[in-house]
C-alpha cells in the first residue's frame, strides 16, 4: 500500500527566509502533485511533476522530483505572509488516484 | 473557462439520512474523483470515474457509492449517514484517462451529520 509522508508537518518561518518541505512515498510513481489549500478552501494546484529530474518553479516555490529514491521536494525562497497555507503533496496511483501526505502547516512571520 | 463546480456547498444531515452531493467538472473533462477531507484522516480517495465507469475505489464501506452521468456529471451518495462521515467532500475533475494530468479540485460541499 503506498503511503505518503510528508515532513515537516508543521512550518513556522520568518519572513525573508528560506525552507523546504518533503515529500517521500513508498512505492514507485512518476507522478506527483503539489497543492496549496488556504482555511477553508479547496486545494489548489501548484505544480504536475512527471518524471525523474522534473523541476517547476513558479514565484517563490520551487517543486523537484527525484523518482529513484521516491522523493519530492517543495523550496520556499524568501517567504512572505501571502504564503501562509497548508501545503499538500499528492502520489499518482492507477488512473488518476491520488494519494495524499498529511499536509505541510506554514505560517510565515513577518 | 469554468472551473469545477460542486453542489450544495454546505449540508446539516442527522444521522441514518442519507445524502447524494454533485459535481460538475470542466468542459471537456471526462474524470472525476471524489475525496473525503477530514481533521483525522486528513485527504482520502473516494472513488474515480471515467466515462461513465467507475475505474477506482477506496477503503470506503458500501454506502459511499457514485455514479457518472453521460454529460461527465457525478453523483456521491452516502446512506445511512453516520457521525463520523462528517467531512469536507472534494471532486476533481480531469481531462486525461492514465494520470499524467493536472487534476482541478472543485470547492467542496461541507457535510455535517447530528
Amino acid at each position: 500500500e503506498l503511503k505518503v509522508e510528508q515532513n515537516p508537518l508543521f512550518l513556522s518561518m520568518q519572513e525573508g527566509k528560506n525552507y523546504t518541505i518533503y515529500c517521500n512515498y513508498s512505492t514507485t510513481s512518476d507522478r506527483l502533485y503539489w497543492y496549496r489549500q488556504d482555511p477553508g478552501k479547496s486545494l489548489e494546484s501548484l505544480f504536475v511533476l512527471l518524471s525523474n529530474g522534473a523541476v517547476k518553479q513558479e514565484g517563490r516555490l520551487m517543486a523537484s522530483l527525484d523518482t529513484k529514491a521516491r522523493l519530492s521536494t517543495l523550496h520556499i525562497t524568501a517567504a512572505v505572509h501571502d504564503l501562509s497555507a497548508t501545503y499538500f503533496c499528492a502520489v499518482g496511483q492507477y488512473g488518476n488516484k491520488l494519494v495524499f501526505g498529511a499536509g505541510t502547516i506554514l505560517r510565515v512571520k513577518s | 473557462k469554468a472551473g469545477v463546480t460542486q453542489t450544495p456547498r454546505y449540508l446539516i444531515k442527522t444521522r441514518g439520512q442519507q445524502v447524494t452531493l454533485s459535481c460538475s467538472p470542466i468542459s471537456g473533462h471526462r474524470s472525476v474523483s471524489w475525496y473525503q477531507q477530514t481533521p483525522g484522516q486528513g485527504l482520502q480517495f473516494l472513488f474515480e470515474y471515467f466515462s461513465e465507469t467507475q475505474r477506482n475505489k477506496g477503503n470506503f464501506p458500501g454506502r459511499f457509492s457514485g455514479r457518472q452521468f453521460s454529460n461527465s456529471r457525478s453523483e456521491m451518495n452516502v446512506s445511512t449517514l453516520e457521525l463520523g462521515d462528517s467531512a469536507l467532500y472534494l471532486c476533481a475533475s480531469s481531462w486525461g484517462r492514465e494520470g499524467y494530468n493536472e487534476q482541478f479540485f472543485g470547492p467542496g460541499t461541507r457535510l455535517t451529520v447530528l
